[in-house]
């Protein structure tokens, strides 16, 4: 068990929708990572957040869009959703921004759209 | 630009051999961080070891070592003892300075299979 908790763990919904995927990250991690990792696809970095600031942009389509709340958890918003947005949604903590610092994931976020 | 490439998409190892997976990486950062994960079929990514760039002893965690060579910019994992268990997808990845803004960038991954 890694300590990032990811919900819900299985999602399914229809086109044109939206959905809210949440993260917990470990005790004390302050940053927190979201990527998407299509089918056979390697893992693609969508957004990062330090103590509640966005600290970094990836290839996150203008229809999502992320925060993260005081208490440090994160939550991944997905709007308008299309069949290529079928994913697994991974959120990621570390304890700082340091280099050198390991990020855990969470078990993912299964998402299918219909 | 900070790439990852890992040029082995699929390798099949016999139970109890070492295996080598390659991964070389792209970066004209100083300071950076390297590191191996773990996806097996039931889609966790589970974190293995960790290599940083002023480290100049190779990382090691039980059966998995990782073969830093800074000058040739390579960060190969090496699996002692293959376990039937090992079959999984393995990502390497780097942490570094991305467009002024620190990422953890990941390579397309190489699936392992551990024949008995």
């Amino acid at each position: 068990d890694s300590g990032v908790t990811q919900t819900p763990k299985h999602l399914i919904t229809a086109t044109g929708q939206r959905v809210t995927l949440r993260c917990s990250p470990r005790s004390g991690d302050l940053s927190v990572y979201w990527y998407q990792q299509s089918l056979d696809q390697g893992l693609q970095f969508l957004i990062h957040y330090y103590n509640g600031e966005e600290r970094a942009k990836g290839n996150i389509l203008e229809r999502f869009s992320a925060q993260q709340f005081p208490d440090l958890h994160s939550e991944l918003n997905l709007s308008s959703l299309e069949l290529g947005d079928s994913a697994l949604y991974f959120c990621a903590s570390s304890e700082s921004t340091g280099m050198n610092t390991e990020a855990f994931f969470g078990q993912g976020t299964r998402l299918t759209v219909v | 630009a900070q790439k990852i490439t890992q040029t082995q998409p699929g390798m099949f190892v016999q139970e109890k051999e070492a295996v080598t997976l390659d991964c070389t990486y792209d970066t004209s950062d100083q300071s950076y961080g390297l590191f191996w994960y773990k996806q097996p079929s039931s889609g966790e990514m589970i974190f293995l070891i960790y290599q940083g760039s002023y480290d100049e002893q190779n990382a090691t965690e039980g059966r998995y070592s990782l073969n830093f060579q800074k000058a040739r910019k390579s960060a190969n994992l090496v699996i002692s003892a293959s376990q039937l268990g090992d079959s999984a997808m393995y990502f390497c990845a780097m942490r570094g300075l991305i467009q002024g803004a620190q990422k953890l960038v990941f390579g397309q991954g190489t699936r392992l299979t551990i024949n008995p």
